[in-house]
């Protein structure tokens, strides 16, 4: 099936230090949603964007939807241990329906 | 309020052998998705139920799977027979009304297909 292009792919970083992640498409979508995967768990929403431009916050999260509607990013502050997990974007082209296309994922791995 | 549950949360079975996966959504939602999840191809979505009636199957790999929803609380996902390319994590996901965003994830089921 069809996947959104991540990157990074995964990243160590040092606990404290912001991260940036994003998602790229070759088609236009009018929702994006980011989730986030623990091991051995199933993804779990974190935000939603509805607007190109539109930023979102999420207590140290905060995704913007990007203005060519291509792409959405997410940046975490402050990172934290359990920020550990795998980051997942989803886009949608047509709103009202279930039919979402999701991205390759990012594995983040924080050092203390 | 209990979440999604699946069952079993891990399954190995031998090529050729028959494979049901079950779901239980969480009491009140009325959709009801399907997904596989692997490493080379990402998660995937396999089938959506709306209201016990199977909506779009497009995403199932192929005959060998099928899915079912005999009522509101519970869904089977039945792969016969089974292959080695089947293994995959495979999740079952609800959600209170079709084409919300929020649909709740099950913790999956982890199959592996000798």
């Amino acid at each position: 099936g069809q996947q959104l292009n991540q990157s990074p792919q995964s990243m160590f970083i040092q606990e404290g230090e912001d991260v940036s992640m994003n998602c790229t498409s070759s088609s236009i979508f009018n929702t994006w949603l980011w989730y986030k995967q623990d091991p051995g768990e199933g993804p779990v929403l974190l935000i939603a964007l509805y607007k190109a431009g539109e930023l979102t916050s999420n207590g140290r999260l905060t995704a913007q939807f990007g203005i060519t509607r291509k792409d959405s990013f997410l940046n975490i502050s402050a990172s934290i241990p359990s920020d550990v997990g795998i980051y997942f974007c989803a886009g949608r082209a047509t709103s009202g329906t279930y039919k979402y296309i999701f991205g390759t994922g990012t594995r983040l791995k924080v050092l203390a | 309020d209990a979440g999604v549950i699946q069952s079993p949360r891990h399954e190995v079975t031998e090529m050729g052998q028959e494979v049901t996966l079950r779901c239980k959504p969480i009491s009140g939602h009325n959709s009801l998705f399907w997904y596989r999840q692997t490493m080379m191809r990402g998660l995937e979505l396999l089938i959506y139920f709306n209201n016990n009636v199977p909506i779009d199957d497009s995403g199932m790999p192929e005959d060998r799977f099928s899915a079912k929803m005999p009522n509101a609380s519970f869904s089977t996902l039945k792969i016969q027979p089974s292959e080695p390319r089947d293994s995959a994590v495979y999740f079952c996901a609800s959600t209170s009304q079709a084409g919300t965003d929020t649909q709740y994830f099950g913790p999956g089921t982890r199959l592996t297909v000798l």
